[in-house]
């Protein structure tokens, strides 16, 4: 799977919109983009995917640059309940026995 | 909304003690997945487990550990003798298949405390 790169930590104030970056350059043709999120040492919670175009869904949007080098993952009106880390996770289609590679992610903190 | 369970919440045991770990899968899940997450590091990958063998398992996933479907609905890991270095959040996660870009869904964890 392709590495992903990421700020590791960023604020946003609640309410507004939390833009969250990640690079993955080397990503394949038949990798997805994964984001996942923890907060505070529950499990891990999946958020959204996408392959190649933007994705949105009741929690936040994915936008994939055209070169599918970097993504950018949006929380529209960030609350306080958003503060976690949040993982960009590249992964290949079809790969249900692998397991997700987690790296250290981006510690959101949304102030209030 | 479905979810994967697990249990215990917490559990304490002594070095060289055998645990049990427990899950719950969501019920029409068929891949399911053990990590792990020490005290302020990553979340680590042990293994996966397909149609009641294991698909894949990390470095970390060696003879002290493993892993059975029992019934139709748990899914369990065991630590046949802990050790200090196994103290850690154990989390289980399923996820629908394997052709598509299927999601994994964690349950709460496990934290397991070696003393």
């Amino acid at each position: 799977d392709a590495k992903t790169t990421q700020p590791p930590s960023m604020d946003c104030a609640e309410g507004r919109a939390a833009n969250l970056p990640c690079n993955h350059s080397t990503i394949s043709g038949n990798e997805y983009v994964y984001w996942y999120r923890q907060i505070h040492s529950q499990g891990p919670q999946y958020i959204i995917h996408g392959l190649k175009n933007n994705e949105t869904n009741e929690m936040a949007s994915l936008i994939i640059t055209e070169d599918r080098k970097s993504s950018t993952l949006i929380l529209p009106h960030a609350t306080l309940r958003d503060t976690a880390v949040y993982y960009c996770i590249v992964r290949v289609k079809g790969g249900g026995a692998d397991g997700l590679t987690f790296g250290k992610g981006t510690h959101l903190i949304i102030q209030p | 909304e479905p979810e994967v369970t697990q249990t215990p919440s917490h559990q304490v045991t002594q070095m060289g003690q055998e645990v049990i770990l427990r899950c719950v899968p969501i019920s029409n899940h068929l891949y399911f997945y053990w990590y792990r997450q020490i005290l302020g590091q990553k979340v680590e990958f042990l293994v996966s487990f397909y149609n009641n063998e294991i698909s894949e398992k990390s470095e970390i996933f060696d003879d002290q550990f493993s892993v059975e479907r029992p019934d139709g609905s748990n899914f369990t890991l065991k630590i046949r003798s802990t050790k200090l270095e196994d103290s850690a959040m154990y989390f289980c996660a399923s996820s629908l298949g394997q052709d598509g870009p299927y999601e994994q869904y964690f349950g709460p964890g496990t934290r397991l405390t070696v003393t």
